[in-house]
Formats: structure tokens, C-alpha cells, sequence
């Protein structure tokens, strides 16, 4: 195993709500990186957390938004959710730096209906 | 923008003969390049990691091979199992990591 914990694994919203997914990074790690996995699709970066600042961004609107805390988890939320917003949501934790391994968590499954 | 390219999307090979996975990169800045492997419904597992100093790993039957200069990379899986059976993802990261499609290995009977 990672260390790296999700929650939910699994949910079911509607379009137009909002959703809230969290993280608890592997103990030691202070980076943690948001992906968005669409079904036979690898991982997209959505964004990278360090020392709860957003370090980094992938092509994703503004109503996707997170936060880090002082114990470095982390929260994905996401607004005015869309049909397409359904996909497999990772979780990873690494130390900073551009050499470091990251570890993915069990990941969040998000059915917009 | 950064981009990583792996090819191909879908490979089969016989059981105990070898595979291999293509990856580049455009970021020349990257430093690390690891592979995941990925199981239906499950999370992407770390098989092999190279970083940038090196320009050969190997693992048991895994390999990873890196060419900085051509920027690109390869995994090698030899005597291949039905348990190789897979979605493989090549990445590259500098101060982010960026994924490639994925390749889908069958391991024929």
C-alpha cells in the first residue's frame, strides 16, 4: 500500500452541484497532485499542492479548486459539476522536487448523472 | 505545452515472449520518468522508475531504458505472464508530471 487515502471512493451527483474530495497524503510527503482520469484515458494533471499553495496547473476551468492543509492533505472540489466531470479522480503524494516518486491513492469515482 | 507520446495504444504478444513500450517527452527539463501499471478499476501502481542521471534500469523482467539527447524512453517486459496483462502509462515530470494515453498489453495464451 501507498499511505495515500481517499474519500469517498465512490459517489454519485448531479450536474450543476458540487463535489468535495479528500486526501490524507503518505506520512512525510509534503507535494500532493490532483488527476482527473477519464475511462480509457491516462491521468491529467489538474494541480499540484506544496506547503498549501497551488504550485502548479493543468488545462482545467476555475471551478476546479483545491486546498491543502498544515498537515498536508488535501481537498478537490469541484463546481457546477458537468457530465464530462464523471472520471476517476487520483490522489498523489510525493516530496517536492522534480526526481521525487509519487504514490497514487485508491482514487475517488465521480458519476455525474 | 509539455506533452508525452507513448506508443503503441494496444499491443499483444505470445506468453513468454517480450513487449516493449515507447514514451517521448517535448519537456527537456524533465528528470524523472516513471511507469505505472494499472489493472481494471484499480489505481496505477508504480513497476519501474529512471531518473535522469541513469540510462538503464532493470527490475527482474522489467527494464527501462532512457535516451535524454533523443528524448525518449522505453519499458521492456521479458518472459512475459498472463499476469502482465495491463493498461502501462509512461510519465515525465519536472515540476509536474505529465502522462502518456497508455499502451494496453494482452498477453496471449
Amino acid at each position: 500500500e501507498t499511505g495515500v487515502t481517499q474519500s469517498p471512493t465512490h459517489l454519485i451527483k448531479t450536474r450543476g452541484q458540487q463535489v468535495t474530495l479528500r486526501c490524507s497524503s503518505q506520512s512525510g510527503h509534503n507535494t500532493v497532485s490532483w488527476y482527473q482520469q477519464a475511462l480509457g484515458q491516462g491521468p491529467q494533471f489538474i494541480f499540484q499542492y506544496y506547503r498549501e499553495e497551488e504550485n502548479g496547473r493543468g488545462n482545467f476551468p476555475p471551478r476546479f479548486s483545491g486546498l491543502q492543509f498544515p498537515n498536508y492533505s488535501s481537498e478537490l472540489n469541484v463546481n457546477a459539476l458537468e457530465l464530462d466531470d464523471s472520471a476517476l479522480y487520483l490522489c498523489a503524494s510525493s516530496l517536492e522536487g522534480g526526481g521525487n516518486t509519487i504514490y497514487f491513492g485508491e482514487g475517488s469515482w465521480l458519476t455525474v448523472v | 505545452g509539455e506533452n508525452v507520446e507513448q506508443h503503441p495504444s494496444t499491443l499483444s504478444v505470445q506468453e513468454g515472449d517480450s513487449a516493449v513500450i515507447k514514451c517521448t517527452y517535448s519537456d527537456s527539463a524533465s528528470n524523472y520518468f516513471p511507469w505505472y501499471k494499472q489493472e481494471l478499476g484499480k489505481r496505477p501502481q508504480l513497476i519501474i522508475d529512471i531518473r535522469s542521471n541513469v540510462g538503464e534500469k532493470k527490475d527482474q523482467r522489467i527494464a527501462v531504458t532512457l535516451n535524454k539527447t533523443a528524448k525518449h524512453f522505453s519499458l521492456h517486459i521479458t518472459e512475459t505472464q498472463p499476469e502482465d496483462s495491463a493498461v502501462y502509462f509512461c510519465a515525465a515530470r519536472h515540476d509536474k508530471i505529465i502522462f502518456g494515453k497508455g499502451t494496453r498489453l494482452h498477453i496471449l495464451p
